[in-house]
C-alpha cells in the first residue's frame, strides 16, 4: 500500500525559507512522479510544482518559478519542497501527491503540512 | 498554461438531489482530466479519472463525462457525506492545474 508521510508543521518568517519532505513508502519510488500542491486558507488548490525521480526532472508553476525547487532523494525514497522569499500569502498547507496511471492522476496523497508565515 | 475554468463555484443541495459540477478547459485536453473531492483537514481524494474512470472504492453515484474542452462531474442522489468542495484538473499538460473549486453546501 502506497503511503506518503509528510513532515510537520513549520512557523517561519517572513523572507525566510522552509522545506517540507514527502517519505514515500509501499512503492517504487523512482518509477512515480511527485508532484506539490497547496491551499492557502480560503483558496482552492494550487499546483506548484513537480519531480519525476526517474529523470530528475523538475517543472514548476509559473507563480512559483524562481521561489520553489523541488528535489528527491532516492536513497530515502524522499521528495522535498523548498520555497524560499516567504511571505505571510505563503501561508497555507502542503500537501505532496503521486502520479499514477497514464493518464496522469494524482492517486495518493500525503496527509498535508501546514506552513504558517508571521513575523 | 492550459487554463481551467469551474462552474458554478458554489451550490446548494439537498440529500438526494442530483447535482452536477462543469469544468472547461482553455484548449483541447481530450480526456486527460481528473476529478476531486476535497473535505476540511483532510488530504484530496481522487473521484475520476481520464475523464470518465472512477477510482477504486468511490461510490457510483459519481459520474465524469466530456472530452475536448467541456466536462462535467454529476452526483445523482447526494449523500451527507458528499458535501464537500470538488476540483477538476487537466494531466494533458505536465503542468497540473486545477480548476478553482466548487464548494456543494448543505441546504
Amino acid at each position: 500500500q502506497v503511503q506518503l508521510v509528510q513532515s510537520g508543521a513549520e512557523v517561519r518568517k517572513p523572507g525566510s525559507s522552509v522545506k517540507v519532505s514527502c517519505k514515500a513508502s509501499g512503492v517504487i519510488f523512482s518509477n512515480y512522479a511527485i508532484n506539490w500542491v497547496r491551499q492557502a486558507p480560503g483558496q482552492g488548490l494550487e499546483w506548484m510544482g513537480g519531480l519525476i525521480p526517474i529523470f530528475g526532472t523538475t517543472h514548476y508553476a509559473q507563480n512559483f518559478r524562481g521561489r520553489v525547487t523541488i528535489s528527491a532523494d532516492k536513497s530515502t525514497s524522499t521528495a522535498y519542497m523548498e520555497l524560499s522569499s516567504l511571505r505571510s500569502e505563503d501561508t497555507a498547507i502542503y500537501y505532496c501527491a503521486r502520479v499514477g496511471g497514464i493518464s496522469y492522476f494524482f492517486d495518493n496523497w500525503g496527509q498535508g503540512t501546514r506552513v504558517t508565515v508571521s513575523s | 498554461d492550459i487554463q481551467m475554468t469551474q462552474s458554478p463555484s458554489s451550490l446548494s443541495a439537498s440529500v438526494g438531489d442530483r447535482v452536477t459540477i462543469t469544468c472547461r478547459a482553455s484548449q483541447n485536453i481530450s480526456t486527460y482530466l481528473n476529478w476531486y473531492q476535497h473535505k476540511p483537514g483532510k488530504a484530496p481524494n481522487l473521484l475520476i479519472y481520464a475523464a470518465s474512470t472512477l477510482q477504486n472504492g468511490v461510490p457510483s453515484r459519481f459520474s465524469g463525462s466530456g472530452s475536448g474542452t467541456d466536462f462535467t462531474l454529476t452526483i445523482s442522489s447526494l449523500q451527507p457525506e458528499d458535501f464537500a468542495t470538488y476540483y477538476c484538473q487537466q494531466s494533458y499538460s505536465i503542468l497540473y492545474r486545477f480548476g478553482q473549486g466548487t464548494n456543494l453546501e448543505i441546504k
